[in-house]
């Protein structure tokens, strides 16, 4: 009940396409959802955010949809770049500021 | 700007040995946690810590051990290294209420 499912493991985009990142979680508690993005070197940084009470958050090309009936959400990374190509981790905690539970993370290549 | 750093970017260790791998965050967070992370399993939560001297374990905690001492230091330890420790450990910190922030990693090797 604790995990969050990603999907899919790996993706690859043509540049200019909408990149598309799936998770379902089962606990109806998680309160905050983050995407994470992380770059090879580096550790993730946060990307975009939402809690349950909105359907959609939009942060420039990136916009998370949140289906709270079907307890899924997913990242839109539209007009996707080469420079967006990292790895992307979705996760669900209780309280934004406590432990986080990831997806198995998606390994996006978008090329030129 | 936020900075969590973290003692070492790699390590190579031999099976056995004790290893320790710090944290420190300079953004006087209360919250500290260590994850390791493996291809296809995400980031997985090792040990946690909501103040100076309290820990918590977290979901994969078994032959690791955790000190904060002070509130902007946190460390893993490893008591007796295995191979299937290699991983990469990633650091975070936070506030009650704000988003974790993450040191660059440690990639441990454990040969």
């Amino acid at each position: 009940q604790q995990q969050v499912k990603q999907s899919p493991q790996s993706l690859i985009v043509q540049k200019g396409g909408i990149s598309i990142i799936n998770c379902a979680y089962e606990n109806t508690a998680f309160d905050y959802f983050p995407w994470y993005q992380q770059f090879p070197g580096k550790g993730p940084a946060l990307l975009i955010a939402i809690r349950p009470d909105v359907s959609e958050k939009k942060e420039g090309r990136f916009t998370i949809s949140f289906n709270k009936s079907a307890k899924q959400f997913s990242l839109h990374i539209m007009d996707s770049q080469p420079g967006d190509s990292a790895t992307y981790f979705c996760a669900a905690s209780i309280g934004q500021g406590g432990k986080l539970i990831f997806g198995q993370g998606t390994e996006l290549s978008v090329k030129p | 700007d936020v900075k969590v750093t973290q003692s070492s970017r790699y390590l190579v260790k031999r099976t056995g040995e004790k290893v320790f791998l710090e944290c420190v965050q300079d953004m006087d967070h209360e919250n500290m946690f260590w994850y390791r992370q493996d291809p296809g399993l995400g980031l997985r939560l090792i040990y946690f810590s909501y103040d100076v001297k309290m820990k918590e374990k977290g979901d994969i905690p078994e032959g690791y051990s955790v000190s904060r001492e002070k509130k902007e230091r946190f460390s893993l330890i490893l008591e007796s290294a295995s191979t299937n420790q290699t991983s990469m450990y990633l650091c975070a910190s936070s506030s009650m209420v704000k988003t974790q922030y993450f040191g660059p990693g440690t990639r441990l090797l454990v040969l």
